[in-house]
């Protein structure tokens, strides 16, 4: 069975600076690719997605993605944080001709000013 | 409006007690899904529907039971509620389910005591 690992639970960064959040699969052939983002009190958004083609891949707000077959990964990152990047985020996958998302455990990201 | 709403946001039953979460969406998606979110756990899903009147297993169940006889509709009942089900339930819908796109409703937080 697919799996996602996120292996961060907590993150602390300082506004501006850079920000990876790790994800990997276990999946033996390419999997669909997720990052969402869940703010205090609310239900999921989508902020990237990777199914095939361009290894890095450009979300809303500012984040990036990089599918990194070799490290079976899809790191999600962002040049410069702001404070209201302050939430949970949470990779996850959708494999072989499957279509429920498998969500990893997530990581709590809080942004000191 | 547009979207997808539950109800009710907030729910206190009594263990042993039958309670039922609503979940409706006005884009007449075709898949639905139930998800819970524990923490250490990340979302699991609970159960999911493809379409009006079919539904199946997600990877966490036992205890749950699902109907959908109208698209727009996807309501989650305990039947004998336990504290093991205390949680936050999303619902979420897809067009098609495979994109990953899911839109998530605001959660619905049960508590059993």
């Amino acid at each position: 069975a697919q799996s996602v690992t996120q292996p961060d639970i907590h993150i602390t960064v300082s506004e501006g600076a850079s920000l990876e959040l790790r994800c990997n699969y276990s999946y033996g052939a390419t999997p669909y690719l997720f990052w969402y983002v869940q703010s205090p009190g609310q239900g999921l958004q989508l902020l990237l997605k990777y199914f095939s083609g361009d290894t890095l891949v450009q979300g809303i707000k500012g984040f990036e993605a990089e599918f990194k077959r070799s490290q079976s990964s899809f790191n999600l990152r962002k040049p410069s944080v702001h404070w209201s990047d302050a939430a949970e985020y949470f990779c996850a996958v959708i494999t072989g001709g499957g279509n429920k998302l498998t969500f990893g455990t997530g990581t709590q990201l809080k942004v000191e000013l | 409006d547009a979207g997808i709403t539950q109800s009710p946001r907030y729910k206190i039953t009594e263990t042993g007690r039958q309670v039922t979460l609503m979940c409706h969406q006005t884009w007449s998606h075709s898949y639905m899904f139930w998800y819970r979110q524990d923490l250490g756990h990340g979302l699991r899903l609970i159960y999911y529907s493809a379409a009006a009147d079919i539904t199946d297993k997600g990877e966490v169940p036992d205890g749950y039971v699902v109907s959908r006889s109208k698209t727009e509709n996807f309501p989650l009942t305990l039947e004998s509620a336990t504290r093991s089900q205390t949680s936050v339930y999303f619902c979420a819908s897809s067009e098609t389910g495979r994109d990953g796109g899911y839109t998530f409703g605001s959660g619905t937080r049960l508590t059993v005591v």
